[in-house]
């Protein structure tokens, strides 16, 4: 079982560009949470996505969207770049429990 | 006032140390309690969770809540230096379970 896989790993962007991050999630995993981390935080909620659908946001600009396939891997998208994105970008899987397992996260760094 | 509090640390322990760290949240609908260990560059891993109050044990680890004070606490006997990390406290949503809410994390170092 491959865990929760994010990819890239790390990514350099300039304000004001789009960025897209993807996840897939553990395998029999249906749900997908994105999370936001900042330098000496613990992660922020964004969204989550289940049934391909949006099930809830956390308090994130519309800026921030997402999408998720039939097969459940997931992609997060970012508008406008502005300097405070830059994060560890944390994806999240979970099967209807509370358990939730994190993939090794996306380093954006915004110049 | 933030939903889960959590002491920053740094916490500096020499090894064999029994380490306690700590949380405290507001919203007392919360019934399930999950702490994540953080190695520097990697995402968070599952270490306990843990349903309404009292103890669950595994190997060197006990996570203890107490739900009439709105505390809860992670314990680390014989800790080792690859016990430093970063430890999360969070909680999910009373209504969804997708949606954790994590405290600041606390940074801790075993010194050898």
């Amino acid at each position: 079982d491959a865990g929760v896989t994010q990819s890239p790993t790390h990514l350099i962007k300039t304000r004001g560009q789009q960025v897209t991050l993807r996840c897939s999630p553990k395998s029999g995993h249906d749900t997908v949470s994105w999370y936001q981390q900042a330098l000496g935080q613990g992660p922020q909620f964004i969204f989550q996505y289940y049934e391909e659908e949006e099930r809830q946001r956390g308090n994130f600009p519309d800026r921030f969207s997402g999408h998720q396939f039939p097969n459940y891997s997931s992609e997060l998208n970012v508008n406008a770049l502005l300097l405070g994105d830059s994060a560890l970008y944390l994806c999240a899987s979970s099967a209807g429990t509370a358990e939730a397992f994190f993939g090794q996260g996306t380093r954006l760094t915004v110049v | 006032q933030k939903e889960v509090e959590q002491d920053p640390g740094p916490l500096s322990v020499p090894e064999g140390a029994i380490v306690s760290l700590n949380c405290t949240y507001s919203n007392s609908a919360f019934q399930y309690f999950m702490w994540y260990r953080q190695y520097s560059r990697k995402g968070p891993e599952l270490l306990m969770y843990t349903y309404s109050s009292g103890n669950k044990e595994d190997g060197r680890f006990t996570a203890q809540v107490d739900k009439s004070s709105k505390y809860i606490s992670l314990f680390i006997r014989d800790s080792q230096p690859s016990d430093s990390a970063t430890y999360l406290c969070a909680i999910p949503s009373a209504s969804s379970y997708g949606k954790l809410t994590f405290g600041q994390g606390t940074i801790l170092t075993v010194h050898p």
